[in-house]
């Protein structure tokens, strides 16, 4: 079993609809939950972050973490072109240790 | 806003060679990392790096990698003898003092021939 695994997609969704994006991971470990969007050939932008369970709202984005379930979700409302990007969930055991990504997402948002 | 900058942006080698790439972390910033990613794959973690001493590595990192911080600013990661299979974006990340999120650099892209 991968140790983090993410639908690599595409997505594709018209702009202003509400995007879900998910990855379930096996170690129990994990404690520090990140998504990360990346453009073609750019490095990793970090959205958002959240330690353990719960949800969070940034503006538009949601996250949610669901340790139970070793399920992690990331939502975006009222969707925009310019949101279209891979999204790569993250996560890590301690603040100090490696992070391990899931493969992304590529999402593409259609005017 | 502070971040973290790496050069060159691009650089292709021949197998063989040795590279070495840059990363400027975010000023006051106290550790730092290295991931690559293959292009189509996931990123993948290389090195942490704190205090002047590998924190961790994994099996990638293996004798023909190595890190320095050789001043006060500069963090890079040198291949001594790089395989086509080193082909890849490489990332720089740095973390703060007392907080839990890495910042990236925009990449490296090495290019074995």
């Amino acid at each position: 079993q991968k140790e983090v695994e993410q639908d690599p997609g595409p997505l594709s969704v018209p702009e202003g609809a509400i995007v879900s994006l998910n990855c379930t991971y096996s170690n129990s470990a994990f404690q520090y939950f990140m998504w990360y969007r990346q453009y073609s050939r750019k490095g990793p932008e970090l959205l958002m972050y959240t330690y353990s369970s719960g949800n969070k709202e940034d503006g538009r984005f949601t996250a949610q973490v669901d340790k139970s379930s070793k399920y992690i979700s990331l939502f975006i409302r009222d969707s925009q072109p310019s949101d279209s990007a891979t999204y790569l969930c993250a996560m890590s055991a301690s603040s100090a240790s490696k992070i391990i990504f899931g493969s992304g997402t590529r999402l593409s948002i259609r005017p | 806003e502070p971040e973290v900058t790496q050069t060159p942006s691009h650089q292709v080698t021949q197998m063989g060679q040795e590279v070495i790439l840059r990363c400027v972390p975010i000023s006051n910033h106290l550790y730092f990392y290295w991931y690559r990613q293959i292009l189509g794959q996931k990123v993948e973690f290389l090195v942490s790096f704190y205090n002047n001493e590998i924190s961790e590595k994994s099996e990638i990192f293996d004798d023909q990698f190595s890190v320095e911080r050789p001043d006060g600013s500069n963090f890079t990661l040198k291949i001594r003898s790089t395989k086509l299979e080193d082909s890849a974006m490489y990332f720089c990340a740095s973390r703060g003092w007392g907080t839990d999120t890495q910042y990236f650099g925009p990449g490296t892209r090495l290019t074995v021939l």
